[in-house]
């Protein structure tokens, strides 16, 4: 099946450094990504839709400055939570859809738990 | 606009009982419909998925039927297990495929 790898999984920083995340998609072509952030306990919460080749899509309330994604490639799209504070820790999760199976589905990566002290 | 209830948990079962989640949507077109777990600490995994009406998802002992006339996709196991353990989400997507709409989930602890 599809695989979507995130990198780091843990990742603890000082207030006010920028934290990069990576995904991935191992062994399909993803012209389209999503990044969502989960608070404990909760649902998932869409950020940002990620295109190939072109400017994120935000989600209202998010941040684009704070936020930045980079999708410069068909496997790799990156969030970068720039001047970091502590009200950012949370779980960032990245999605992708296989766009040559159709698009219908997205495939997840692990998670990257950001703890920001 | 498009949304998912989903039952509220938690759900506490004993292992071997039958499991029922409820879930239903409101779309304004002809969404695929999706259920995912999430073990703790990690991210989510697709369980299983149905694209069109009366087509039954299934995977692992789970299943689900999109169901049209009522709007459902409840997700069933006729006999959980202590590794069923973790939250359940379920999902649409629009026709596009663009963006899903999730749940709140539903966290299930099966018991020995």
């Amino acid at each position: 099946g599809a695989v979507v790898s995130q990198h780091p999984s843990w990742v603890i920083c000082k207030s006010g450094t920028s934290v990069k995340i990576e995904c991935r998609s191992l062994d399909f072509q993803a012209t389209t990504m999503f990044w969502y952030r989960q608070f404990p306990k909760q649902s998932l919460m869409l950020m940002a839709t990620s295109n190939e080749g072109s400017k994120a899509t935000y989600e209202q309330g998010v941040e684009k400055d704070k936020f930045l994604i980079n999708h410069a490639s068909l496997t790799l799209s990156t969030l970068t939570v720039t001047s970091a504070h502590p009200e950012d820790s949370s779980f960032y999760i990245c999605s992708a859809r296989d766009h040559l199976s159709g698009g219908k589905t997205q495939y997840f990566g692990p998670g990257t738990r950001l703890l920001v002290l | 606009g498009n949304s998912v209830t989903q039952m509220e948990g938690p759900v506490t079962l004993s292992e071997e009982a039958f499991l029922t989640i409820n879930c239903t949507y409101t779309a304004t077109g002809y969404p695929s419909l999706f259920w995912y777990v999430q073990y703790p600490g990690e991210g989510l995994q697709l369980l299983l998925k149905a694209t069109k009406a009366d087509d039954k998802g299934s995977n692992k002992g789970f299943e689900a039927t999109y169901r049209k006339e009522t709007t459902s996709f409840h997700l069933e196991k006729g006999s959980v297990q202590v590794s069923d353990s973790a939250v359940y989400f379920c999902a649409l997507s629009e026709p596009a495929g663009n963006q899903f709409y999730f749940g709140t989930g539903t966290s299930l602890t099966v018991i020995p």
